[in-house]
Order: structure tokens, then C-alpha cells, then sequence
């Protein structure tokens, strides 16, 4: 698979469940972010790894959100105890240093 | 803080030429980004401005000024499926990589 890709595509949690979003990113791709988007708008920065390492998750709403890219390649966001405010599409981007970011198709999460 | 406004919605005629607008207001500026992203699927990668003028990019180009926060992206000869939300997005310089904050998006609709 030459591009980014995320699982599941859909997630349907009941509230107060915790939810695991996985992303894999195109190959060598040293830099990973996560990002949410609400209906009708634009994304918005979650978290940015560069290899394991996780250099800014100034966007993580709250300490709910956790983040990890333990081997610097496959990496998983983590919802604890979802809220309906947590309901968005989240997209996963990779890219390599200083270039474009190629978005995964993303995975839409829907709390009940 | 960060501002990016673009127009909401836009409405063309197949075959004709739309100029989508963007302006931003951000420190440590590093590039500026236009993103196509159709329903429900994955934003891909249009243009790219760093520098001051014009990039094409065939029926696709974009313009920046730096010195006015200001961006357009330029679509010719439109087509039906060039029906989408385009996305300007502003790359910045922070200590933990080159982010991007989006815009909002302006969804165009192309009609016979």
C-alpha cells in the first residue's frame, strides 16, 4: 500500500466507552500528525511525532486524548471515556521532513 | 494567535474559471498550503507557495503575498468533479515541526 491508512474507518462508542484509532503511515515517513475535523470545517491539529518521538500535542483537547508512536512508525490515538463532543472524523498525515502531509482517509467516530 | 479566512461557499459554471481566496494572519510563517478534499474522503495535496508569486500547476495555480497574508487558488477550465471543498492551510515554524492550521474551507459547487 503506497499511501496512509487508518482503522477502523467507522467507530461507533457509547458514551464513556474508550476508543483506540490506529494509522499507518506511507513508508519512511519520519513525521506523523493527528488531526480532527468537525462537520463543515477544516482540520485542526491534534498531536505530531517525528519517529517515536511526540514533539507537540498542544492540540489534544483534554487529557482524554492520548497519543503514541512507539516504534516511530504505526501509531494509535487513544480516547478515554468519549464524550458525543468527541464525534468527528479524525485523519492521520504523514510526510517526510518539511514536505506535504498525505492524509489517510480518515476515521469517522460517532458517540452515542 | 492565528486567523485564516476563506469564503464559505462558491458557485462556477463547467468550463469557466474560479480564484478562491485566503488570508491569514500568524507568526513564524513557513509556506502555505491548498488541500482539495471531497465528501467524505482524505484532503490531497494541491500547491504549495513558500515564496512570493505565482505556481502552476496545470489547470491549478497559486498565488502568495507574504506581505499581505494573502493567497488565492486558481482553478481553469472546471470541471464537474473539481466539486469539492478546498482547503487553504498555513504551515508555521514552532518548536515541534511544521503544523498546519486550516482553514475552514470553501466548498464549490460546479454547475452545467
Amino acid at each position: 500500500g503506497a499511501g496512509v491508512s487508518q482503522s477502523p474507518r467507522y467507530k461507533v462508542a457509547k458514551r464513556g466507552q474508550d476508543v483506540a484509532l490506529r494509522c499507518d503511515p506511507i513508508s519512511g515517513h519520519v513525521s506523523l500528525f493527528w488531526y480532527q475535523q468537525a462537520l463543515g470545517q477544516g482540520p485542526e491539529f491534534l498531536t505530531y511525532f517525528q519517529n517515536e518521538a511526540q514533539l507537540d500535542k498542544s492540540g489534544l483537547p483534554s487529557d482524554r486524548f492520548f497519543a503514541e508512536r512507539p516504534e516511530g512508525s504505526v501509531s494509535t490515538l487513544k480516547i478515554q471515556r468519549t464524550q458525543q463532543e468527541d464525534s468527528a472524523v479524525y485523519l492521520c498525515a504523514s510526510s517526510t521532513y518539511g514536505d506535504e502531509q498525505f492524509f489517510g482517509p480518515g476515521t469517522r467516530l460517532t458517540v452515542l | 494567535g492565528q486567523n485564516i479566512d476563506q469564503p464559505t461557499e462558491m458557485t462556477a459554471t463547467e468550463g469557466a474559471i474560479v480564484q478562491i481566496n485566503c488570508t491569514y494572519q500568524t507568526s513564524g510563517f513557513n509556506g502555505l498550503f491548498w488541500y482539495q478534499q471531497h465528501a467524505g474522503e482524505a484532503p490531497t495535496f494541491l500547491s504549495y507557495n513558500v515564496l512570493d508569486g505565482l505556481e502552476e500547476k496545470g489547470r491549478f495555480s497559486s498565488f502568495l503575498s507574504r506581505s499581505k497574508g494573502y493567497s488565492y487558488l486558481l482553478l481553469k477550465e472546471l470541471q464537474m468533479k473539481d466539486s469539492a471543498s478546498y482547503l487553504c492551510a498555513v504551515r508555521r515554524i514552532t518548536g515541534g515541526g511544521n503544523k498546519l492550521t486550516f482553514g475552514t474551507g470553501t466548498q464549490l459547487k460546479v454547475e452545467l
